[in-house]
């Protein structure tokens, strides 16, 4: 029984460049959630969508992060251009819709150098 | 504005002894709340959860309290075991919408 499946699981990129994560939810959860963790300022929410559709970005943090679920089965994260204050943890969680129980999936550790 | 906040951000407890992790939390409309245990290099794994028209839940050696008048919630975990150790999150939510995560508590089991 597979959980929430994030890929890369380590990402290590220059300034500048685009970087691309990627999240696979649970079958049959309708709800979608990106996160970021770091140290100074814990776990913050970035996005989360409802049944592939955006319900609040407000966590995003500028223009150049952006969100998709083109799909019930697969959303991405990207950030561009990437800076270094960008590294973090980026974890994916998923829920049944009505349902705030999440499930975190293992994180993508991102180093912006 | 609404905020979960804990009170200690470490604890240290004695391996067999009982912990004891609080939240504070500030949204009296909140209706559910949940604390997640988040191993190193890991995502948050949930515990256990309770909904604001109880009092007390009990899990497998874990004992989440709520008390709704001092908007004060707490995990008890009985009989602490090394694997225990963690960073332990309370969070809350209201109509089942987006969790309001606390900032952690650090919890390190001392053999």
């Amino acid at each position: 029984d597979a959980g929430v499946i994030q890929s890369p699981r380590h990402e290590v990129t220059e300034m500048g460049q685009e970087v691309t994560l990627r999240c696979k939810p649970i079958s049959g959860h309708n709800s979608l959630f990106w996160y970021r963790q770091t140290m100074m300022r814990g776990l913050e929410l970035l996005i989360y969508f409802n049944n592939n559709v955006p319900i609040d970005d407000s966590g995003m943090p500028e223009d150049r992060f952006s969100a998709k679920m083109p799909n019930a089965s697969f959303s991405t994260l990207k950030i561009q251009p990437s800076e270094p204050r960008d590294s973090a943890v980026y974890f994916c969680a998923s829920s049944l819709e009505g349902r705030a129980r999440q499930f975190f999936g293992p994180g993508t550790r991102l180093t912006v150098l | 504005g609404e905020s979960v906040g804990l009170h200690l951000p470490t604890l240290s407890v004695q391996e067999g002894d009982n912990s004891i992790i609080n939240c504070a939390y500030s949204n009296s409309a909140s209706d559910y709340f949940i604390w997640y245990k988040q191993e190193s290099g890991k995502g948050p794994q949930f515990i256990i959860d309770i909904r604001s028209n109880m009092d007390k839940r009990q899990g497998q050696r874990v004992t989440v309290l709520l008390n709704k008048t001092v908007k004060h919630l707490s995990l008890q975990i009985a009989a602490t075991q090394p694997g225990d150790s963690a960073v332990y999150f309370c969070a809350e939510s209201f109509g089942n919408e987006k969790l309001t995560f606390g900032t952690g508590t650090r919890l390190t089991i001392i053999p």
